[in-house]
């Protein structure tokens, strides 16, 4: 089956530091991969997508490339601000049932920002 | 707007007690799902909907029932809770099916059974 491993945490680093979070997959089949952010007291909502081999989804200084060959989504951002302080989600989505498609998640990662 | 909208925020249930977590959305979208969020775990799919009167399961559904009766209400139905069921539950929605995985996700309902 489908699967996602990202890199465990906590990680803690200080503003306008450089970071990257590992996420590596196993799929059966063509998945589009996603990273979810999770903010305090909040629902996950999405940060960035990649569809196919090669794209690189970019949002809020955030981006991450989909990388086939060594079946990895690693999240880079390039100074991180107190802001970003969160839970980071990589997910892959397949197809299932009913024409549908579903989400696998990582364990999350865990990054705070201090000043 | 409201988007995806649960309630309650928070419930503490005794073990062997029922209850329904709500979950409303306002942006006609076909697909909605149920997640549980443990710590170490990830998200982890409970039940999905294509649409009005189609549910299936997912990854972890014994224990829990759902229904579609309309494409706004998706409600998630513990009948017996147990202790292993304490959680933070998460609502999510999509238009198409899923729409190649990007989901609308609700602030989540924290559930604790004693």
């Amino acid at each position: 089956g489908n699967s996602v491993t990202q890199m465990e945490g906590p990680v803690t680093l200080s503003e306008e530091a450089f970071l990257t979070i590992n996420c590596t997959y196993t799929a059966t089949g063509y998945p589009s991969l996603f990273w979810y952010v999770q903010y305090p007291g909040e629902g996950l909502q999405l940060l960035l997508k990649a569809t196919k081999a090669d794209d690189k989804g970019s949002n809020k200084g955030f981006e991450a490339t989909y990388r086939k060959e060594t079946t990895s989504f690693h999240l880079e951002k390039g100074s991180v601000q107190v802001s970003d302080s969160a839970v980071y989600f990589c997910a892959l989505s397949d197809r299932a049932g009913a024409g549908s498609y579903q989400l696998t998640f990582g364990k999350g990662t865990k990054l705070s920002v201090i000043p | 707007n409201a988007g995806v909208t649960q309630t309650p925020k928070f419930q503490v249930l005794k073990t062997g007690q029922s209850m329904t977590l709500q979950c409303a959305q306002d942006m006609n979208h076909e697909y909605m799902s149920w997640y549980r969020q443990d710590p170490g775990m990830g998200l982890r799919l409970i039940h999905y909907s294509v649409g009005a009167g189609i549910t299936d399961q997912g990854e972890v559904p014994n224990g829990y029932n759902v229904s579609r009766s309309t494409t706004e209400d998706f409600p998630l139905r513990l009948l017996s809770a147990a202790p292993s069921q304490t959680s933070v539950y998460f609502c999510a929605s999509s238009p198409d099916r899923g729409s190649g995985g990007e989901l609308f996700f609700g602030e989540g309902s924290r559930l604790t059974v004693l």
